[in-house]
């Protein structure tokens, strides 16, 4: 069935570092990729997705591309701040039932000043 | 924008008595979820429905149950709550013919004693 891998936290940076966390999934068919963010003591919230192989979502200078081959959809951002302290977890749909959403274990990124 | 309201926030219950968490929307979305939220386990879902009228079970729904009477209320009860179900849960709503995009409400946090 389908899956989400996500790496491990916590992961611990100093500000204006650059990030990188892993995803890869399994799934059958084409699926669409997100990446949630999940501030301290509130739900998540949509960060970027993708919907085809390829496409590169961006927001608030993250981004992660759709990679068909590698299967994989790694986030990255240039230079973390403070207040990108959060849990980010990654999520695909179901190709053939697009409201079946599965979500990786998250990743805690801690940003010290 | 209320968007997606759970209550209550938070809720301690002994374990054997019955408890229902609500959720409201007023986006009138179609789909809506149940996830439960553990550490290290990221998001598993509980329960969801595809339209009023309709539900479905997800990875762990047992002890829980829903219904959909309507678009904008998926109600979650325990019957007779057991300590592992001590967790945060999050529902959810998706717009099926939009950008498939989860939103999320701030959670429920419930300790089983």
């Amino acid at each position: 069935g389908d899956s989400v891998t996500q790496m491990e936290g916590p992961v611990t940076l100093s500000e204006e570092a650059f990030l990188t966390i892993n995803c890869t999934y399994t799934a059958t068919g084409y699926p669409s990729l997100f990446w949630y963010v999940q501030y301290p003591g509130e739900g998540l919230q949509l960060l970027l997705k993708a919907t085809k192989a390829d496409d590169k979502g961006s927001n608030k200078g993250f981004e992660a591309t759709y990679r068909k081959e590698t299967t994989s959809f790694h986030l990255e951002k240039g230079s973390v701040q403070v207040s990108d302290s959060a849990v980010y977890f990654c999520a695909l749909s179901g190709t053939y039932n697009f409201n079946k959403f599965y979500f990786g274990s998250g990743t805690k990124l801690n940003v010290k000043p | 924008t209320a968007g997606i309201t759970q209550a209550p926030t938070s809720q301690i219950l002994a374990a054997g008595r019955s408890m229902t968490l609500r959720c409201t929307q007023d986006m009138r979305h179609n789909a809506m979820y149940w996830y439960r939220q553990d550490l290290g386990l990221g998001l598993r879902l509980i329960h969801y429905s595809n339209t009023a009228g309709t539900t479905g079970k997800g990875e762990v729904p047992d002890g829980y149950s829903v219904s959909r009477a309507n678009t904008d209320d998926f109600p979650l009860t325990l019957a007779s709550a057991v300590p592992s179900q001590t967790s945060v849960y999050f529902c959810a709503s998706s717009d099926r013919a939009g950008t498939g995009e989860l939103f999320f409400g701030e959670g429920s946090r419930l300790t089983v004693l």
